[in-house]
């Protein structure tokens, strides 16, 4: 597609369930990072996959948080036993993930999560 | 947590003037991005400026970098509505993860 798409756009849930939350990125791009907006916290990194790897995984909040990437492509974040303080905007990125950092990552719309 | 600060945290000003916007932070860098966010959505990239940069210019954006004093600054000239909108700086750290300070919510008024 034309950018980084993420699906759905809205998600409300409540507390205990198990959300899903996709993210498309841009074709041919290798490298794919998961943020975290909340009004407490600001902008925060949850994980990066460069392929189907994940070599930074080290802002996953907790164990009930995980992600995974198949065919180099498409990811999923899934949230487990959703807790109210997971209510956030989360974002999906991606990147060419040619020279590390030196490139800006194009962001998806992002997903509204609402854990009532 | 963030390690970047942005001042001011609102800012709001008529149409035409000029914006500006700072960002400090704390570790070394390869470089400083700027995004901006409308509506508390997606994050559209503006401009990237490398540590050996001390300023950088896209049309009305002007981006300085003062590496000693872990500090940058946006100016966005001759503001329109269209630029009302969060902006935000952000830092490599690791590999590839982006660092992002609070944020600059930027008002112009018509």
């Amino acid at each position: 597609g034309a950018g980084v798409s993420q699906s759905p756009s809205n998600k409300v849930t409540e507390k205990g369930k198990d959300v899903e939350l996709r993210c498309d990125p841009i074709s041919g791009h290798t490298a794919l990072y998961w943020y975290r907006q909340s009004l407490g916290q600001g902008l925060e990194f949850l994980i990066y996959f460069q392929g189907n790897s994940a070599p930074d995984k080290s802002g996953l909040p907790s164990d009930r948080f995980s992600a995974e990437r198949t065919g180099g492509s498409v990811s999923t974040l899934t949230i487990q036993r959703t807790q109210q303080e997971d209510s956030a905007v989360y974002l999906c990125a991606s990147s060419p993930g040619g020279t590390s950092g030196s490139v800006e990552q194009f962001f998806g719309p992002g997903t509204r999560l609402t854990v009532l | 947590s963030q390690q970047g600060e942005e001042d001011p945290q609102a800012l709001s000003i008529q149409e035409g003037e000029n914006a500006t916007m700072n960002c400090s932070y704390k570790t070394s860098i390869n470089n400083l991005q700027w995004y901006r966010q409308n509506s508390g959505r997606g994050l559209v990239h503006l401009i990237l400026i490398r540590s050996n940069e001390r300023e950088k210019h896209s049309g009305r954006l002007r981006v300085t970098l003062d590496t000693s004093k872990k500090s940058s600054s946006l100016l966005i000239t001759a503001s329109r509505a269209a630029d009302t909108a969060s902006y935000f700086c952000a830092t490599v750290q690791g590999a590839q993860k982006l660092v992002f300070g609070q944020g600059t919510r930027l008002t112009i008024n018509p």
